[in-house]
């Protein structure tokens, strides 16, 4: 079945550490998305990538990294930098085309400091 | 730049009510509309979506919603609810000029009494 899978599906990290999160699509899916869910908030974009080596900024970047090798994988790193990274975590893809298109979804990482 | 407002975070029926969720939209452009649904710990699954063609639309579940340009509304209903409808909702619109990228909503929590 194609899809998208994120892990792990919970996450510990301790204050100060770096923690990579996993997404993977085998949709050929050229764009893919990052999102935070905070309780009250609904989605905030990370970043996004709409082609391999491509990516841009959303409107909550800071203290996140991404990088985008290869078309299927999309990680994203929250440093140390990220003040208050405890939240839900969800990974998208969707064609690259112009807005006619929905996003799929991966099951989400839950990171919680500790 | 789009926005999408929520009426109501919280919205309680009883088993077998009319479910209405209401979504207002804001876009400078034709805008693309989608309502999504996510269960607790669970990622996003589409419901529905309106792409310019008929202005109501049906999607899985029961569930429809009608696009009102006048109103700038795409308010998502279902006749009957039913206890597995209980789940949060999220509206969002596409910015056709900036890619497909979403804007969600806040949300809206369904609960279903029995």
């Amino acid at each position: 079945d194609g899809g998208i899978t994120q892990s792990p599906k919970y996450l510990f990290r301790k204050e100060g550490q770096n923690v990579t999160l996993s997404c993977e699509q085998n949709l050929n899916h050229d764009a893919m998305y990052w999102y935070r869910q905070d309780p009250g908030q609904g989605l905030r974009l990370i970043y996004y990538s709409q082609i391999v080596n491509d990516f841009q900024k959303g409107d909550i970047a800071e203290g996140y990294s991404v990088s985008r090798e290869k078309k299927e994988s999309f990680p994203l790193t929250v440093t140390s930098a990220q003040k208050n990274p405890t939240a839900f975590y969800l990974c998208a893809s969707s064609i690259a085309v112009r807005g006619r298109t929905e996003a799929f979804f991966g099951q989400g990482t839950r990171l919680t400091v500790v | 730049a789009q926005s999408v407002t929520q009426l109501g975070s919280h919205v309680s029926v009883s088993e077998g009510a009319l479910v209405l969720l209401r979504c207002n939209y804001s876009s400078s452009v034709p805008p693309y509309l989608f309502w999504y649904v996510q269960y607790p710990n669970q990622g996003l699954q589409l419901l529905l979506k309106y792409t310019s063609a008929a202005t109501l639309v049906k999607g899985i579940n029961g569930f429809e919603a009608e696009f009102k340009k006048s109103e700038t509304s795409f308010h998502l209903t279902k006749p009957s609810a039913h206890m597995s409808d209980a789940a949060e909702y999220f509206c969002a619109v596409s910015d056709g000029d900036a890619g497909n990228m979403l804007t969600f909503g806040g949300g809206t929590r369904l609960m279903v009494k029995p």
